[in-house]
């Protein structure tokens, strides 16, 4: 398929433990996006990245939450010694050179016990 | 501090009712208001508005921009059971990158 995909697609791992979360955007779109969702409620931006650079890494909880970009294609978000709050739908979103609208994956929902 | 506020939060009708779902916005540099729908998993574009006053229209689904006192509505006529979900505000604001800010979402449940 031509879509945004995220894997994986559901994530249980032990509080403290590091978590590494994949986007692989729709080939030929330079923009994308994180956001985290919790449940019931709306997207919290976490980051966006225009080609390999983040210009705007303002959402980014922590400096537990990571972000890079290579090749101006795939993205990994990477959380470190994880939090019972981190627990969430983790979303990745891509647009054609950062215009609207974004084409969003199926998000991976992360669980920390 | 750019804000989206969506209302109601959540709403129930029975199948055939109107409803209309309401955004409003507070944001620098305004560039344009998207509605998204939200089932189970990724949420799927239904609109993108960047004008006053010109209705965007697919099906039974419609809306419209207000510029001038920012705000969006989303129409749903007839609605059915497959328009349960949970409809998405953002706003794409900024001048040298992209900043999109999202509201909490209007969760709507159709009934039959």
């Amino acid at each position: 398929g031509a879509g945004v995909s995220q894997s994986p697609s559901n994530k249980v791992t032990e509080k403290g433990k590091d978590v590494e979360l994949r986007c692989d955007p729709i080939s030929g779109h330079t923009a994308l996006y994180w956001y985290r969702q919790s449940l019931g409620q709306g997207l919290e931006f976490l980051i966006y990245f225009q080609g390999n650079s983040a210009p705007d890494k303002s959402g980014l909880p922590s400096d537990r939450f990571s972000a890079e970009r290579t090749g101006g294609s795939v993205s990994t978000l990477t959380i470190q010694r994880t939090q019972q709050e981190d627990s969430a739908v983790y979303l990745c979103a891509s647009s054609l050179t950062g215009a609207q609208p974004q084409h969003f994956g199926d998000g991976t929902r992360l669980s920390i016990l | 501090e750019d804000k989206v506020v969506q209302s109601p939060l959540s709403l129930v009708v029975h199948e055939g009712d109107t409803v209309t779902l309401n955004c409003s916005y507070e944001v620098t540099n305004f560039r344009s208001l998207l509605w998204y729908k939200q089932e189970k998993k990724a949420p799927t574009f239904l609109f993108m508005l960047t004008s006053s006053g010109i209705e965007k229209k697919s099906g039974r689904l419609s809306s419209i921009l207000d510029k001038k006192e920012l705000f969006s509505i989303l129409n749903i006529t007839a609605t059915q059971t497959g328009d349960s979900a949970v409809y998405l505000c953002a706003v794409e604001a900024g001048t040298s990158y992209d900043k999109v800010i999202f509201g909490p979402g209007t969760s709507l449940s159709v009934i039959p």
